[in-house]
């Protein structure tokens, strides 16, 4: 079956853009995360989706904001960017962590550069 | 709190064992991950264990997990160059959904 999918893989924005990364999970899969990977802070949890409500929040400010809609497929914004927002934005799909099955599956990322 | 830490390097040579460690802080962890990462690349799922079991065996992969210590560790068999990667350990918090908490990552090199 096919995996998650990010688009775009790869973007350039200049500072003060603003910024939409979409995901689709693996079929059958309801609950979205989203993380953040840089060199100097590595990965870092921004916020996971489940059943389009917001269920987990990471320490990052209110530029990165997300949704999921209805058939589990999720975006994330980042307004107004900044320099340090340039990373690799990965997205992980599973069923539901909060049940026996434990399998959380990632996609290629969105590869963000801010100049 | 919530704290996962990783060695940063290991290097072996082709055929060998690698064993790579990790040590995690929050004693409420339901699953522990192992995954790999190859350059520009995401996260490929290796393994993963519920944490109220202590070994996993999976191929080339064996799992353990000391939940006393807080230690977990991935054992790669017959380590190949194409295992030359990132590998990173990550946990998930009981009642935290799919937040995981994950460490720096082990840079595996592997020499023929």
């Amino acid at each position: 079956k096919a995996g998650v999918t990010q688009t775009p893989r790869y973007l350039i924005k200049t500072r003060g853009q603003q910024v939409t990364l979409s995901c689709s999970p693996i079929s059958g899969h309801r609950s979205v995360s989203w993380y953040q990977q840089t060199p100097g802070q590595g990965l870092q949890f921004l916020f996971e989706y489940f059943s389009e409500t917001q269920r987990n929040k990471g320490n990052f400010p209110g530029r990165f904001s997300g949704r999921q809609f209805s058939n589990s497929r999720s975006e994330m914004n980042v307004s107004t960017l900044e320099l340090g927002d340039s990373a690799l934005y990965l997205c992980a799909s599973s069923r539901d962590l909060t049940s026996a099955d434990g399998e959380l599956f990632f996609g290629e990322g969105s590869r963000l550069t801010v100049l | 709190g919530e704290d996962v830490e990783q060695s940063l390097f290991l290097s072996v040579r082709e055929g060998d064992s690698s064993v790579i460690n990790c040590t995690y802080t929050d004693s409420s962890s339901t699953y522990l991950y192992w995954y790999k990462q190859e350059p520009g690349a995401g996260l490929q799922l290796l393994t993963y264990i519920f944490s109220n079991m202590d070994m996993k065996q999976d191929q080339r992969l064996t799992v353990l997990l000391n939940k006393k210590d807080k230690h977990l560790s991935l054992r790669i068999a017959d380590t190949q160059t194409g295992d030359s990667a990132i590998y990173f350990c990550a946990e998930s918090i009981d009642g935290q959904g799919g937040k995981l908490i994950f460490g720096q990552g082990t840079e595996l090199s592997v020499k023929p």
